[in-house]
């Protein structure tokens, strides 16, 4: 079945970059487009942006315009989500999630990273 | 932006009771709506696509419906493993977005 595998929770301090990586497994990597999700703690979900497997496209939302990069790697079937000048209001877990057929609704999700931004 | 306004915010009902939750947006998104669960320490969870299909595996005490801007989600008989925070989503557009969450708890 699918699988989506996240790196671990992360520390950083204001001004750094964080990495989170998702691996995928159980289905055809290259076609189905993943998106980047996160959730501030008690909060609701926020969608940071989808990336294309296949050739690397992305979009973003305007709001981690500038901020955040999504990358992939085809050869281990990961993709990457960096977001830079971190603040305290990123601490947040952050979800991979697998767009659907229909590719804008998400079909399968990633257990989350936890990413902490303090001083 | 599409906005998308989810009520209640909370909710406290029995087993066995019909439960609906609301989701409405800011303009028609044609029947593009997503409804997740999530229970506590998890991920969410794919129920509902396209305002009213079934995601495979989901039982069928789950239900939407709905057209245009108003949309809802129906759980027949709440059971106790459906205490969990609902959320929906359009895909109408980018970017994406989420209603705020309606928490649904056991009376």
């Amino acid at each position: 079945q699918v699988h989506l595998v996240q790196s671990g929770a992360e520390v950083k301090k204001p001004g750094a970059s964080v990495k989170v990586s998702c691996q995928a497994s159980g289905y055809t990597f290259n076609s189905y487009y993943m998106h980047w999700v996160r959730q501030a703690p008690g909060q609701g979900l926020e969608w940071m942006g989808i990336i294309n497997p296949s050739g690397g496209s992305t979009t973003y939302a305007q709001k981690f315009q500038g901020r955040v990069t999504m990358t992939r790697d085809t050869s281990t079937s990961t993709v990457y989500m960096e977001l830079s000048s971190l603040r305290s209001e990123d601490t947040a877990v952050y979800y991979c999630a697998k767009g659907s057929i229909s590719i804008y609704y998400m079909d399968v999700w990633g257990k989350g990273t936890t990413v902490t931004v303090s001083s | 932006d599409i906005q998308m306004t989810q009520s209640p915010s909370s909710l406290s009902a029995s087993v066995g009771d019909r439960v609906t939750i609301t989701c409405r947006a800011s303009q028609g998104i044609s029947n593009s709506l997503a409804w997740y669960q999530q229970k506590p320490g998890q991920a969410p969870k794919l129920l509902l696509y396209a305002a009213s299909r079934l995601e495979s595996g989901v039982p069928s005490r789950f239900s939407g419906s709905g057209s245009g801007t108003d949309y809802t989600l129906s759980i027949s008989s709440l059971q106790p493993e459906d205490i969990a925070t609902y959320y929906c989503q359009h895909y109408y557009s980018t970017p994406l977005t989420f209603g705020g969450g309606t928490k649904v708890e056991i009376k």
